[in-house]
């Protein structure tokens, strides 16, 4: 089966950091997303592991460990457009992705 | 990225008629589509999955006749909420892959459809 859990919520301060963990457990689990949205908008992509590790792109980091069923997004200088639901998501073999409850992020100064 | 557009952005209809939301893929050939929907504070729910050219596939306990589904060609997948209610209102995105299964999966604007 497939159960991906993430905070519902978290609150942090302009400029700091901030990470944002994912639990999985999937059977033929196939990489995992990350996606931000804000309110009554798409999710637009952040990143996209499928190979254990950190990847960074600028201010976002994500990281992966398989063995683990582990995920974290992490964020770093935050600023308040970073305010936003935070979906961690995974793809089976059957190629849907399915995403867990989302974490929203506040940004406060 | 990717532009995948969705039309109408908004729609409010009464109770028993049907709606039929547009998802297109702008500048790619998307093999597969997905359809969504998303309560208030909630995350994204998959209804179902359509291929170009084959019937699409729903998830467990969304029902195939009222959420009809149609993927007529590579760009293009139509979702028709049939006989709407108001418990249908939601937020509904599609989204597309041009590929494989670890192809990047591009969103639409999203739809957001009140029934009175």
């Amino acid at each position: 089966g497939q159960n991906i859990d993430q905070p519902t919520e978290m609150t942090a301060t302009e400029g700091a950091i901030v990470q944002i963990n994912c639990t999985y457990q999937t059977s033929g689990f196939n990489g995992l997303f990350w996606y931000q949205q804000h309110a009554g908008e798409a999710p637009t992509f952040l990143s996209y592991n499928v190979l254990d590790g950190l990847e960074e792109k600028g201010r976002f980091s994500s990281f992966l460990s398989r063995s683990k069923g582990y995920s974290y997004l992490l964020l770093k200088e935050l600023q308040m457009k970073d305010s936003a639901s935070y979906l961690c998501g995974g793809r089976n073999q059957g190629g849907k992705l399915i995403f867990g409850q989302g974490t929203e992020l506040s940004v406060k100064p | 990225g990717a532009v995948v557009s969705q039309h109408p952005s908004r729609v409010i209809c009464k109770s028993g008629t049907s709606v039929k939301i547009e998802c297109r893929s702008l500048d790619f050939q998307a093999t597969t589509m997905f359809w969504y929907r998303q309560f208030p504070k909630q995350s994204l729910m998959l209804m179902a999955t359509s291929n170009e050219g084959s019937k699409a596939t729903y998830e467990q306990g969304v029902e195939k006749d009222k959420f009809l589904i149609n993927h007529a060609s590579l760009t293009l997948s139509t979702l028709t909420v049939t006989s709407a209610h108001p418990e249908d209102s939601s937020f509904y995105i599609c989204s597309a892959i041009s590929g494989g299964t670890t192809d990047t999966q591009y969103f639409g604007p999203g739809t957001r459809l009140t029934v009175l």
